[in-house]
């Protein structure tokens, strides 16, 4: 079984500080990972896309990868509330079109 | 990105009764996904859809609850059939334009069966 791990939160952070978003997943063979970001009663949208091990950084975005530990994370620095959304991590395996989302962190950034 | 539209935004429905759900792209895409996701979950992967051939369903989801149609390479259909209140959730397509894996969201049918 394909599985994505997320703590489903709430994570709760202060306005400025940097959120930590933590995934780890299941499949070795796992290529390409993704962070999406959900606001209530929107749809996902793609924040960021990592496929090497190491830091990947975006604006105040940074996604990093460690594939011998099956972990990737997503770090936000000094986080607005308008952050405040619930994180999707997916994984896509190797050899398939599709992707694996874990069940996602509320994030809430408090004021 | 991709410019993706769903119809209809939102709908309510009588029990026993199908809606279809369209998802069309602003350019060409190979594939084609459409997903649910229920209040408070994430989301739910029900078929894969590739122009010129069948869909592809996972686990827990069979052709005759829900087909789908792929007539060309900007198009799709979802039709939820024979309807109950359980079927009430979020409807997404989303689409893979081929680069790495990279899937965009559609904004999503809201489905309420009464």
């Amino acid at each position: 079984q394909k599985e994505v791990e997320q703590n489903s939160g709430p994570l709760s952070v202060p306005e400025g500080a940097i959120a930590s978003l933590n995934c780890t997943y299941s499949d070795r063979v796992s290529q390409s990972f993704f962070w999406y970001r959900q606001y209530s009663g929107k749809s996902p949208e793609l924040i960021m896309s990592i496929y090497s091990n190491g830091d990947k950084e975006d604006g105040r975005f940074t996604a990093q990868l460690n594939k011998a530990s099956q972990y990737v994370s997503l770090l936000i620095r000094d986080s607005q509330p308008s952050d405040s959304a619930t994180y999707l991590c997916a994984v896509n395996i190797k050899g398939d079109d599709k992707i694996i989302f874990g069940k996602g962190t509320r994030l809430h950034i408090l004021p | 990105s991709a410019v993706i539209s769903q119809k209809p935004s939102r709908d309510i429905c009588q029990r026993g009764t199908s809606l279809t759900i369209q998802c069309q792209v602003d350019s060409q895409v190979t594939m084609m996904f459409w997903y649910r996701q229920q209040p408070g979950q994430s989301l739910t992967l029900i078929a894969t859809a590739n122009q010129g051939s069948e869909a592809t369903y996972e686990s827990g989801f069979v052709i005759d609850k829900f087909p789908i149609s792929r007539p060309n390479l900007t198009f799709s259909t979802l039709t939820v059939s024979n309807m109950s209140p359980e079927d009430s959730s979020i409807y997404l397509c989303s689409v893979d334009r081929g680069r790495s894996n990279e899937q965009f969201f559609g904004p999503g049918t809201r489905l309420t069966v009464l």
